[in-house]
């Protein structure tokens, strides 16, 4: 089955600097990769989301890199602010094939102001 | 529009037990998963209902059973608690059959197994 890994596993950055976390996956198959954030108390929130048919995404200050090959895949979030801690989940699956996530083992932002 | 509801939000239970918990979609969806969130670790899924019926279980015990309602509605069943069930256990919705499959996910249910 598929297996996610995730670094680091925490990350401090100061306010207005630039975050990356990292995700490799392990089944070539896996075509859909979202990326989540959670807060204290609160399930899962989508932040954004790449297809294997794509590199890379951005969304405001939030982007997505996909290296099919290398089988990797990454999230920036560049000037950051408190509000963007929180911990964060990347995941993989293959689309048309059922709902089933396999998520990282998460990272927890922490911005410092 | 209301997003995913669950109920209810904490749960403490003693080991034996049986517990249920219950999932709400977004309008108009139709799949619901339910997914283990074991603390300081990544959610785990469990198991998808389309339509009513089963589409996909994870690597979980018999004792985890689910099953979901005419109005889409899930319930998610552990039976024979055990200390290493605590967990947030997580409902999703998603539109099965657009274009993107999002899964919109619940606040969840915390349990504790004393």
């Amino acid at each position: 089955g598929e297996n996610v890994e995730q670094h680091p596993s925490t990350l401090s950055v100061q306010e207005g600097d630039s975050a990356v976390i990292k995700c490799t996956y392990s089944d070539s198959a896996s075509n859909y990769f979202p990326w989540y954030k959670q807060e204290l108390g609160k399930g899962p929130q989508l932040i954004i989301d790449i297809r294997s048919n794509v590199g890379e995404k951005k969304d405001q200050r939030i982007a997505v890199t996909l290296n099919k090959t290398a089988k990797h895949f990454s999230l920036h979030i560049t000037e950051t602010q408190p509000e963007d801690s929180a911990v964060y989940f990347c995941a993989a699956k293959r689309e048309a094939a059922g709902n089933k996530l396999t998520f990282g083992g998460g990272t927890r932002v922490l911005v410092k102001p | 529009d209301a997003g995913v509801t669950q109920s209810p939000t904490h749960l403490i239970k003693t080991r034996g037990q049986h517990v249920t918990l219950r999932c709400s979609p977004i309008s108009g969806h139709k799949s619901v998963s339910w997914y283990q969130q074991v603390l300081g670790q990544g959610p785990q899924f469990i198991f998808q209902y389309y339509e009513k019926e089963e589409r996909g279980r994870g690597n979980f015990p018999d004792r985890f059973s689910a099953r979901q309602f005419p109005n889409y509605s899930s319930e998610l069943n552990v039976n024979a608690l055990l200390l290493g069930d605590s967990a947030l256990y997580l409902c999703a919705s998603s539109h099965p059959g657009t274009m993107r499959e999002t899964q919109y996910f619940g606040p969840g249910t915390r349990l504790l197994v004393l």
